[in-house]
Order: structure tokens, then C-alpha cells, then sequence
């Protein structure tokens, strides 16, 4: 099982600032099967990234999936007030697809 | 629009069988690869199994003796059933969808939260 691990737990930011959240596999997959998920408070996750650096429909482009082997990053440009939320990473290539613990994004 | 909406019983007792369904609209069932996904306080998210259109399934190894998903003749709805619940069992269950067996979950539930407790 690859088991992901996310940082930080926390970040702290203001509004227009840019953010980089990371993501570490357990061992080497295919950026191919990284996704990347946001959610806000009482909401379901909503899809942001998929294959590694596939925008799903209607993400704004200041989100931006990155990375290789074990090390993966999401980095959002210019952070808005919709953006505070908690950021998941997941992989999907083999059973059982697992997913990090999550980034918070808070306001500062 | 796709929309998936969970439901079943807030409160299970220990030992007892959970049972929630996943009524899908919006587009039709077939080809598609239908999950379950559960967030226990303080935890990650963690994929609990799916359903494919054709009935195939696959779970997570350390549900997969309690687990069993099932899934509609008419292909409205799929199901979750975990039997003998414990405790460690509370969590928020989400249905969501995937284009593949091996794909990211492009549409989500809202979820529903289930308590184990006497």
C-alpha cells in the first residue's frame, strides 16, 4: 500500500499570496495516478487536479499540479478567499488507492 | 449535471450491519466504476471499495471480509453493506464516481455521517 504523507499540515497565508503543498509517496508511482482534491468546511471533495497535472473542468488555472517519483506538489498563484480549505493528494494507479492526511489552508 | 446523494441511518449499534445507499442522477451508471470513501475523525480519507456498471468489485484489503457492495438492476443506485461494526467504524461515508477502475473521483456525495454506538 503506497501510503502519502502531506505538508504542512497547516499553512498559514494571506489573500494573494502563493501557496506549495507537497505531497511524498512511500515509494515511486506514476505522476500519472496523483490526484489532487480540495474541501471546504461541511462540503464533499471537489476534484482539482488529476493525472499528476490535469486540471478538472472549471478550475481556475491558478492551481497547478507538479512533481515525479515521490515528491509531488500543488501550487495555487495568488490565493482567493474560496481557496481556504483542506487540500487532499490521492494516488489511484493500484488498489488500494490511498490518500495524504490533507493540507490546511488558513488565512493568516 | 452528475449528482450522487448518500443515505441511511445516522446511528448503528456495535456488531450490527451498515447499510447506506447512493442514489445517482444526472447521467446514466453504466461503464463507470462506483466508490465508497469514508473520513473517520482525526483520519485521512479512505477508499473503501467499488462497483463497476457490470456488478465487478474491488475493496480495500482491510474491509474486504466485512464489505460488500452491490449495485441496482435499474442502475439508479449503489450500496454499501459493512457488517459487524465496531467503533472504528464512525465516519463520514462519501459515494463518489470514477471513469476507470484506475481513475481520479470526478463526482462526489455530500456525505453522510455514521456513528457506531449503543
Amino acid at each position: 500500500e503506497i501510503v502519502l504523507t502531506q505538508s504542512p499540515g497547516t499553512l498559514p497565508l494571506s489573500l494573494g499570496e502563493s501557496a506549495t503543498l507537497s505531497c511524498r509517496a512511500s515509494q515511486s508511482v506514476s505522476v500519472g495516478y496523483i490526484a489532487w482534491y480540495q474541501q471546504r468546511s461541511g462540503q464533499a471533495p471537489r476534484l482539482l487536479i488529476y493525472g499528476g497535472s490535469i486540471r478538472a473542468s472549471g478550475v481556475p488555472d491558478r492551481f497547478r499540479g507538479s512533481g515525479s517519483w515521490t515528491d509531488f506538489t500543488l501550487s495555487i498563484t495568488r490565493v482567493e478567499p474560496e481557496d481556504f480549505a483542506v487540500y487532499f493528494c490521492q494516488y489511484y494507479g493500484v488498489s488500494p488507492y490511498t490518500f495524504g492526511q490533507g493540507t490546511r489552508l488558513e488565512i493568516k | 449535471q452528475v449528482q450522487l446523494q448518500e443515505s441511511g441511518p445516522g446511528l448503528v449499534k456495535p456488531s450490527e450491519t451498515l447499510s447506506l445507499s447512493c442514489a445517482v442522477s444526472g447521467d446514466s451508471m453504466t461503464s463507470y466504476y462506483w466508490n465508497w470513501i469514508r473520513q473517520s475523525p482525526g483520519k485521512p480519507l479512505e477508499w473503501v471499495g467499488h462497483i463497476h456498471s457490470s456488478g465487478r468489485t474491488k475493496s480495500t484489503p482491510s474491509l474486504r471480509s466485512r464489505a460488500t457492495l452491490s449495485i441496482d438492476t435499474s442502475k439508479t443506485h449503489f450500496s454499501l453493506s459493512l457488517m459487524s461494526v465496531t467503533a472504528a467504524d464512525t465516519a463520514t461515508y462519501f459515494c463518489a464516481r470514477g471513469r476507470d477502475s484506475n481513475a481520479a473521483l470526478d463526482y462526489w456525495g455530500q456525505g453522510i455521517l455514521v456513528t457506531v454506538s449503543s
